[in-house]
């Protein structure tokens, strides 16, 4: 079972500045099958980049994901106010079941 | 725009039923395999069912087999579990959420997701 840990665990940051987040797997992660997903209280999960670095239908270019076997950065260029949200990495593969890290949460500094 | 709305929920009490709904809209529906999804109080997101697009095939965990059914009715765009046999650990936020990849042998990518509905089981 891949594990996968993301850090930091919180970054604190102001808006119009630049997030870099990290997802760091146990072992090589085939096909790129690496998801980033952001998550807000009361809201529905919402995909961002699947496939390492494709984003998903109506994700603003401003998120950008990179990277490849055990290693891969979610980065958002410019922080905008609706940014500040937890975010988790996600690998998906042909089982059902689901396996994330334990996020990391972008905060207002 | 693609939209899952799920509801049903509410509290039961062991032993109990409930019934969970999720109506889809801007997609077509019949297309894509769904799944339902619970996350309980602090804890992460457990996949719990799945179906595919025609309603032919249908996975269960293991912690829901037997007491849960999936079915969906695509001429209403909509998707069900059916929870029998309710347990205290049931008690989670259910989701509904669609797979974006459908044949065998596809990656399983949940890529629209609705807001949850809440269960809560309870004497």
């Amino acid at each position: 079972e891949i594990v996968l840990t993301q850090s930091p665990g919180t970054l604190s940051l102001s808006p119009g500045e630049r997030a870099t987040l990290s997802c760091r797997a146990s072992q090589t992660i085939s096909n790129n099958y690496l998801a980033w997903y952001q998550r807000k209280p009361g809201q529905a999960p919402r995909l961002l980049i699947y496939g390492a670095s494709s984003r998903a239908t109506g994700i603003p270019d401003r998120f950008s994901g990179s990277g490849s076997g055990t290693d891969f950065t979610l980065t958002i260029t410019r922080l905008e106010p609706e940014d500040f949200a937890v975010y988790y990495c996600q690998h998906y593969g042909s089982s059902l079941t689901l396996t994330f890290g334990g996020g990391t949460k972008v905060e207002i500094k | 725009e693609v939209q899952l709305v799920e509801s049903g929920g509410g509290l039961a009490q062991p032993g109990g039923s409930l019934r969970l709904s999720c109506a889809a809209s801007g997609f077509t529906f019949s297309s894509y395999g769904m799944n339902w999804v619970r996350q309980a109080p602090g804890t992460g997101l457990e996949w719990v069912s799945y179906i595919s697009g025609n309603g032919n095939t249908i996975y269960y965990a293991d912690s829901v087999k037997g007491r849960f059914t999936i079915s969906r009715d695509n001429a209403e765009n909509s998707l069900y579990l059916q929870m029998n046999s309710l347990r205290d650990e049931d008690t989670a936020l259910y989701y509904c959420a669609r797979d974006r990849f459908s044949g065998y042998g596809s990656p399983r990518l949940r890529d629209y997701w609705g807001q949850g509905t809440l269960v809560t089981v309870s004497s």
